[in-house]
């Protein structure tokens, strides 16, 4: 079954340094998603992107954060200068049609970062 | 404001028993009601999804219910296996329009 890639699985930065995040979605899926979840925390919904552009996002993804798909496979979320709040595991997710309201979102497993 | 509480916060039970998950919602409009398992350190797996019309939903030992009236759902487990401990965790979406709603989840742990 296709699925939702992220890497690295584990990152670790300093604080101020910027992170890139990967995902490749599943091929025929055309919305992407960021989501991140602070440990023991809710699954916080970041960012959603369609037709190479930003459809949504909330009040967590600031300045800091950048979306791109920077090729017909690869996602990627991008954090300027990480601060220690940013530590939380990231996940990408996808979905094949966002208008069919109950089609599936596929997630990945998911970037731990730790900011130091 | 849109809401999904989940109880209970946490869970153990014995391997081979079966056990019921709760989740309330007060989210508004509604389109469909959704839960998750969240093993550790890994990314939610959809269970299944319902809408307002449907009453019951089963994947394999997972039975979901959905009563739109009362705005409650339950995920009932049936001869829990020690793979089904996991986060549960129950979302609602107002709509294709909107971002889900998550709730905060249940820690299952199945004990041998």
């Amino acid at each position: 079954e296709p699925e939702v890639t992220q890497t690295p699985s584990h990152q670790v930065t300093q604080m101020g340094q910027e992170v890139i995040l990967r995902c490749v979605p599943i091929s025929n899926h055309l919305y992407f998603y960021w989501y991140r979840q602070i440990l023991g925390q809710k699954v916080e919904f970041l960012v959603s992107f369609y037709n190479n552009e930003i459809s949504e996002k909330s009040e967590i993804f600031d300045d800091q954060f950048s979306v791109e798909r920077p090729d017909g496979s690869n996602f990627t979320l991008k954090i300027r200068s990480t601060k220690l709040e940013d530590s939380a595991m990231y996940f990408c997710a996808s979905r094949a049609d966002r208008l069919i309201d109950n089609s599936p979102l596929h997630f990945g497993n998911g970037t731990r970062l730790t900011v130091t | 404001k849109n809401q999904v509480e989940q109880s209970p916060q946490s869970l153990i039970i014995l391997e081979g028993k079966n056990c019921t998950l709760q989740c309330n919602y007060t989210v508004s409009p509604f389109s469909n009601l959704r839960w998750y398992k969240q093993d550790t350190g890994r990314g939610p797996v959809s269970l299944t999804i319902m809408t307002f019309s449907e009453n019951t939903k089963s994947n394999g030992r997972y039975t979901a219910t959905l009563d739109a009236d009362t705005k409650q759902s339950s995920l009932h487990i049936t001869a829990s296996q020690l793979s089904d401990s996991a986060s549960y965790i129950c979302v609602v979406s107002p709509g294709s329009n909107y971002q889900l709603i998550w709730g905060a989840g249940t820690k299952l742990i199945i004990k041998p």
